[in-house]
């Protein structure tokens, strides 16, 4: 049961350029998300987060924005560079402190 | 670089074996946790620690156990390795027990099982 879900598995946008990246989830207790960025040979590094509480949250180029009714949570990258270029993971957790991930999806940036 | 650390970098080993990974916290940090990514998946979390005491169970197979040691560096103990447990471990801390923000990952143990 693949409670977070991200079902862009690539996404592909000109330097910049917005790069918006999706994720949907289904379990109504989260009540905390995340995104993470990793690149190749590297361990996944935190990027921004929400808490339920908030509908936006904003840090430079990056912005998450969250839609509780539709269980939609979604990542803004204004303007995209080309260091931008990795794989993106959403992430959620609830009360019990475990981190359900996403699947990824694969950012590219085009100069 | 997030302040943790793994060890080792690669691992290849046949089926059928026992392997150990370990991890190193950032200084400070009380939780530990584990993560499995196998090929085209996310990230798995397997089992958390905090403060050496078990805190959280996620998808962790029956075959595979980990602790947390006094110094609060983790292993990961893998036996009887099958050829699906071919994947990038990572481990991540944290310093609360609860998660309130941002886990830190090390670089990953990749293991090859042949």
């Amino acid at each position: 049961d693949q409670q977070v879900k991200q079902n862009s598995p690539s996404l592909s946008v000109q330097e910049g350029r917005i790069s918006i990246l999706n994720c949907d989830y289904t379990n109504s207790m989260f009540d905390y998300f995340l995104w993470y960025k990793k690149y190749p040979a590297e361990g996944p590094t935190f990027l921004i987060s929400i808490s339920s509480i908030k509908d936006k949250n904003e840090d430079g180029r990056f912005t998450v924005f969250l839609n509780k009714s539709a269980k939609h949570l979604s990542l803004h990258i204004v303007p995209s560079q080309p260091g931008d270029s990795a794989v993106y993971f959403c992430a959620a957790t609830g009360n019990t402190g475990k981190l359900i991930f996403g699947q990824g999806t694969t950012l590219q940036v085009k100069p | 670089d997030s302040g943790v650390t793994q060890t080792p970098k690669h691992l290849i080993t046949a089926t059928g074996q026992r392997v150990t990974l370990r991890c190193s916290p950032r200084s400070g940090d009380l939780s530990v946790y584990w993560y499995q990514q196998s090929l085209d998946q996310g990230l798995q979390f397997l089992i958390q620690y905090y403060n050496g005491e078990e805190r959280a169970k996620g998808n962790i197979l029956e075959r595979f156990s980990a602790q947390q040691f006094p110094d609060l560096h983790s292993e990961l103990n893998l036996s009887s390795l099958e050829l699906g447990d071919s994947a990038l471990y990572f481990c991540a801390s944290s310093a609360q027990g609860r998660y309130f923000g941002e886990q830190f990952f090390g670089p990953g143990t990749r293991l090859t099982v042949l």
